[in-house]
């Protein structure tokens, strides 16, 4: 599975939106790009996933950029509980799920 | 529609004890995954069942051990309890039908297990 690179920490302002960064250059054809997120003291929630058209749900947008190399989840309004560490991964098939480092969202009022 | 269920949420067990953990996946969902998160080692991959049987195991010893039953519910047992398997242990469930990476996993809040 491809690797993926993100921020380490963003920070946010409640009712902004927030727009996270993913680099996954290595990314190959059949390889699906999702995003997670942790909030302290609970189970990973999903958010969205896309292969190469851009993807919007109830939670947030993803856009995946035309070469597929990177990627960025919009969280369009920003809130107090969107607090999180973010990951993003690229998997295949019935690749097991592998977390890196992510992104430690902190929303401030 | 309810979500992936773990119980118990927290356990504090002994070493040389055994353990059974607890996973009611999302009704329809017929793959269970586990997997172990720690803050040095992060998300590794224990087992995942569909219909019953084993499809892919990780790379735990044989202390580690699941099985699913038919209405895909599954339990994870951890036998003689050493002092590094204080760990969250978390279930996901997908539907699991297909080869394809077009079905997202969910998570339980997972059982904090903590071992003395």
């Amino acid at each position: 599975d491809a690797k993926t690179t993100q921020p380490p920490s963003m920070d946010c302002a409640e009712g902004r939106a927030a727009n996270l960064p993913c680099n996954h250059s290595t990314i190959s054809g059949n390889e699906y790009v999702y995003w997670y997120r942790q909030i302290h003291s609970q189970g990973p929630q999903y958010i969205i996933h896309g292969l190469k058209n851009n993807e919007t749900n109830e939670m947030a947008s993803l856009i995946i950029t035309e070469d597929r190399k990177s990627s960025t989840l919009i969280l369009p309004h920003a809130t107090l509980r969107d607090t999180a560490v973010y990951y993003c991964i690229v998997i295949s098939g019935y690749s097991t799920l592998t977390f890196g480092k992510g992104t430690m969202l902190l929303v401030s009022p | 529609k309810a979500g992936v269920t773990q119980t118990p949420r927290y356990l504090i067990k002994t070493r040389g004890q055994q353990v059974t953990l607890s996973c009611s996946p999302i009704s329809g969902h017929r793959s269970v995954s586990w997997y172990q998160q720690t803050p040095g080692q992060g998300l590794q991959f224990l087992f995942e069942y569909f219909s019953e049987t084993q499809r892919n195991k990780g790379n735990f010893p044989g202390r580690f051990s699941g099985r699913q039953f038919s209405n895909s519910r599954s339990e994870m047992n951890v036998s003689t309890l050493e002092l590094g398997d204080s760990a969250l242990y978390l279930c996901a469930s997908s539907l699991g039908v297909g080869r394809n990476s077009n079905q997202p996993q969910h998570f339980g809040d997972g059982t904090r297990l903590s071992i003395l």
